[in-house]
């Protein structure tokens, strides 16, 4: 049971360059989240997903897009890359949200030049 | 939408001193409360939780926290805090009927040996 993974661990982008980061949770959890964690300013949740082939946005989904479309999957899309997309990004995943029990990710550290 | 305030942005203290972390929420309605810690290098668990009932809440490694509903605080307290406690501790917020949770800046509590 890996849990939550999620792929690249780092990544170097320069301006306008795209990229997709893959979220993956092995225990069959309905809702899935994005966030970005910058210094001073926690997490912020960028899209959330409530099942197979539905999206949602967050705090702060502008510059990003998202896609479910198998329930063990979260994708997370930057269309072109700007400096202020540096950040690292957290998926977690929850069975029922309100019991807080999402299970977190390791985490992928992005910088954009 | 709701939000969430932590007050304190870095707290030191020495080994045995007690701790207080802050918590403050906006939302006028029912909400789940969380406290989230993130050791260095690792990602995000949960610490503790209330949903409902006894407002004094007992977590993980001597950890408690107390829902005082009039003041919309969650606060975050340890008796005797140890070397091994130094992190990032984040409170959430879960409104009932939502489906996102959102995070607050996060306390960096630095404790010296």
């Amino acid at each position: 049971n890996a849990g939550v993974t999620q792929t690249p661990k780092f990544r170097v982008l320069k301006t306008g360059q795209s990229m997709t980061l893959l979220c993956a949770q092995d225990m069959n959890h309905e809702y899935m989240y994005w966030y970005r964690q910058d210094p001073g300013m926690g997490l912020r949740l960028i899209h959330y997903s409530v099942g197979e082939g539905t999206t949602a946005k967050g705090e702060v989904p502008d510059g990003y897009n998202v896609s479910r479309l198998k329930k063990q999957n979260f994708l997370l899309g930057l269309e072109s890359a700007a400096p202020s997309q540096t950040s690292v990004y957290f998926c977690a995943s929850s069975q029922v949200p309100g019991l807080g029990l999402q299970y977190f990710g390791p985490g992928t550290r992005l910088t954009v030049l | 939408a709701q939000s969430v305030s932590q007050h304190n942005h870095h707290v030191i203290l020495s080994e045995a001193a007690s701790l207080e972390l802050g918590c403050n929420y906006s939302y006028g309605g029912t909400v789940n409360l969380f406290w989230y810690v993130q050791y260095p290098g690792q990602h995000l668990q949960l610490l503790l939780k209330y949903f409902s009932g006894d407002p004094l809440v007992k977590g993980i490694k001597g950890f408690e926290a107390e829902f005082i509903k009039s003041k919309f605080s969650f606060n975050l307290r340890k008796p005797s805090v140890q070397w091994s406690d130094t992190a990032e501790y984040f409170c959430a917020v879960n409104a009932l009927g939502n489906n996102d949770m959102r995070f607050g800046a996060g306390t960096r509590l630095t404790v010296k040996p």
